[in-house]
């Protein structure tokens, strides 16, 4: 079964309006960690934006939020005010507690393309 | 501060044959993990080392091998390359043990299999 979800293959965002970029995540470990990252055609993962499952807020960093829904088990990525630059593949990704500092699940992305 | 670093940056081999690629982790690193990125997917694990060990594996057969020297540096390598062994090889580094840290990326190579 999958463990990591990005059913938007594809998504098409004007310049300086908000995206959201959908992630469902599929796990039984109480502990787990969900991530963001965006690789530009370059191939170099960047990271984003780290949400842990116990943590009471959904995380922010600049123009970068992911809104946390755990009953429902989804993590979106939410880019507000969108540039050229963020015409990117962006991959949600999760790590389970006995994976501490181990290894990464990614989905299979969502290309993102910014409109002028 | 140097980031990770990954070389070659591409690689062409044809089948049967063997490859090493080569990652330096992030200065003051101690952990490297591989992944395999095949186009239009997303990357998937193929092992870490820490201490010189191999810690943790994914599903890949054993023709995947590597080996972490005592500087935290890595290699991978691959035996009797098929076709399908075409992809993105992204190293990345962390510190272990630790906190939920995310693992910092190199730019990969790319080998592509004749």
């Amino acid at each position: 079964a999958q463990k990591i979800t990005q059913t938007q293959p594809g998504m098409f965002v004007q310049e300086k309006e908000a995206v959201t970029l959908d992630c469902t995540y599929d796990t039984s470990d109480p502990s787990y960690g969900l991530f963001w990252y965006k690789q530009p055609s370059s191939g170099e993962m960047i990271f984003l934006i780290y949400q842990g499952s116990y943590d009471q807020q959904n995380a922010t960093e600049g123009r970068y939020s992911l809104n946390f829904q755990k009953a429902r088990k989804s993590a979106n990525l939410v880019i507000s005010a969108s540039q050229l630059g963020d015409s990117a593949m962006y991959f949600c990704a999760m790590r389970e507690r006995y994976n501490q500092g181990g290894k990464l699940i990614f989905g299979q992305g969502t290309e993102l393309s910014v409109k002028p | 501060d140097a980031g990770v670093t990954q070389s070659p940056t591409h690689l062409i081999k044809t089948r049967g044959q063997q490859v090493t690629l080569r990652c330096s982790p992030k200065s003051g690193h101690d952990t490297v993990s591989w992944y395999q990125q095949a186009l239009g997917q997303g990357p998937q694990f193929i092992f870490q080392y820490y201490e010189e060990e191999e810690r943790q594996r994914g599903n890949f057969p054993d023709r995947f091998s590597g080996h972490q020297f005592p500087n935290y540096s890595s290699e991978l390598n691959v035996n009797a390359l098929l076709l399908g062994d075409s992809a993105l090889y992204l190293c990345a580094s962390s510190l272990l043990p630790g906190n939920d840290n995310e693992q910092f990326f190199g730019p990969g190579t790319r080998l592509t299999v004749l």
